[in-house]
């Protein structure tokens, strides 16, 4: 078992849809990342969550730490969201370990 | 929060030769690392850029294969040598601090390499 496991690992969705993305790990951890990655590969920080909810525009991110988990919620979709998100815990040892992403796509 | 600046975003490169790829952070981290992402894989850690001494590397990756140089808290450079069509890969740095010590972990761009 991957200590850093998301679902799903792919999703299709029509664009104005709501999508989330989930995220569960297994080992202690000191802050949970969101990243995008786009087409061409290139890498955005989303998301940094110790604890509770962020929101950042259309983009949602909640962190239970008591549950070791972690959801990814995007509101109206849009096909410029088509991209892979990748879950990353950070542990106490200063390592990062990558969930293995999810391909997201949204259709017009 | 840090900034990182990575260098360069891609490049197409032949076989045999080397590139070097650089991230540029704009305040100190205290511990560097580059990762690589193969077609369809997840990322993973390929060394710990050490500032003033050699890197440390994870099990499968060699020094001479990816000589890395920290020679700062704010500046680390990757070298792919001798390239092969299977390091066809993003590669990826990464920097982690913050006001709490290491509770913050900042990322680079990626760098999606081929080889040809």
């Amino acid at each position: 078992k991957n200590e850093v496991e998301q679902s799903p690992q792919n999703l299709t969705a029509q664009e104005g849809e709501f999508i989330t993305i989930n995220c569960s790990y297994s080992v202690g951890i000191s802050a949970l990342h969101w990243l995008q990655q786009h087409p061409g590969g290139g890498i955005v920080s989303l998301f940094m969550l110790s604890s509770g909810k962020k929101k950042h525009g259309r983009l949602i991110a909640t962190i239970n730490i008591q549950e070791k988990h972690s959801s990814l919620h995007i509101t109206a979709s849009h096909p410029r969201d088509s991209a892979v998100y990748i879950c990353a815990v950070l542990t106490s040892g200063s390592r990062l370990t990558f969930g293995e992403g999810t391909q997201l796509t949204v259709n017009p | 929060s840090a900034v990182i600046s990575q260098k360069p975003s891609r490049d197409i490169c032949q076989r045999g030769t080397s590139l070097t790829i650089q991230c540029q952070v704009d305040s100190q981290v205290t511990m560097m690392f580059w990762y690589r992402q193969q077609p369809g894989q997840s990322l993973t850690l390929i060394a710990t850029a050490n500032q003033g001494s050699e890197a440390t590397y994870e099990s499968g990756f060699v020094i001479d294969k990816f000589p890395i140089s920290r020679p700062n808290l704010t500046f680390s450079t990757l070298t792919v040598s001798n390239m092969s069509p299977e390091d066809s890969s993003i590669y990826l740095c990464s920097g982690v601090g913050g006001r709490v010590l290491n509770t913050e972990a900042f990322f680079g761009q990626g760098t999606r390499l081929t080889v040809v």
